[in-house]
């Protein structure tokens, strides 16, 4: 098993630019969610989805879009880039939803985006 | 207030010394995930739990729902324990999602 795999690792943006955070994760996963991490703030989420064809938004989902077409994909969208977006884009993927059974969190080793 | 409080922010300590790191949360839970992040960035899960305590290996976490708070200890530690510690919470209000608190920075020294 691969795990959670998210590309690019790194990317640097110029505004108004458009691209897309892939994830793929081949365990399984119903949930799926993405996040970022900025200085001195926790992680936050942007969107997430519960399942295929089903996706919710979370904290700061302006800016973003996404799109669950397949159990193993989630790709992440930025459809014009913004300076405020440089962070660092981590996604993971659970069995359920985080408050049921035991469904810890799987990361991906996560994307730094930089928006000039 | 924010939902989460982590403390303390920083922590050092020397090898072989027991750490103890804080979670405090003002919502009402169903359970509390820990996460460890290393210096590299990657984020691992190391514990989600409901009531009392799990343990793996040198980590212990504990968690009482009354008090709305949990601890993770770290016994005989090591350098690479160096990491972030970070712990979040499904909200009522929503349990699809997470609400992360800021980290404990521990760093171990030989």
């Amino acid at each position: 098993n691969a795990g959670v795999t998210q590309t690019p690792k790194f990317q640097v943006l110029k505004t108004g630019q458009s691209m897309t955070l892939q994830c793929a994760q081949d365990m399984n996963h119903e949930y799926m969610s993405w996040y970022r991490q900025d200085p001195g703030m926790g992680l936050r989420l942007i969107h997430y989805s519960v399942g295929a064809g089903i996706t919710d938004q979370g904290e700061v989902p302006n800016g973003y879009n996404v799109s669950r077409s397949t159990t193993e994909d989630f790709p992440l969208r930025l459809l014009s880039a913004a300076p405020s977006q440089t962070s660092v884009y981590f996604c993971a993927s659970s069995y359920g939803v985080p408050n049921s059974g035991a469904n810890v969190l799987t990361f991906g080793a996560g994307s730094r985006l930089t928006v000039l | 207030k924010n939902e989460v409080e982590q403390s303390p922010q920083n922590l050092t300590a020397q090898e072989g010394e027991f750490i103890t790191i804080n979670c405090s949360y003002s919502v009402g839970i169903s359970a509390l995930h820990w996460l460890q992040q290393h210096p590299g960035g990657g984020i691992v899960s190391l514990f989600m739990l409901s009531s009392g305590k799990k343990k793996h290996g040198r980590l212990i976490a504990t968690i009482n729902i009354q008090e709305k708070h949990s601890s993770l200890h770290i016994t005989a530690s090591h350098p690479r324990d160096s990491a972030v510690y970070i712990c979040a919470v499904p909200p009522p209000y929503n349990t699809d999602k997470l609400i992360f608190g800021t980290g404990t920075r521990l760093q171990v020294f030989p």
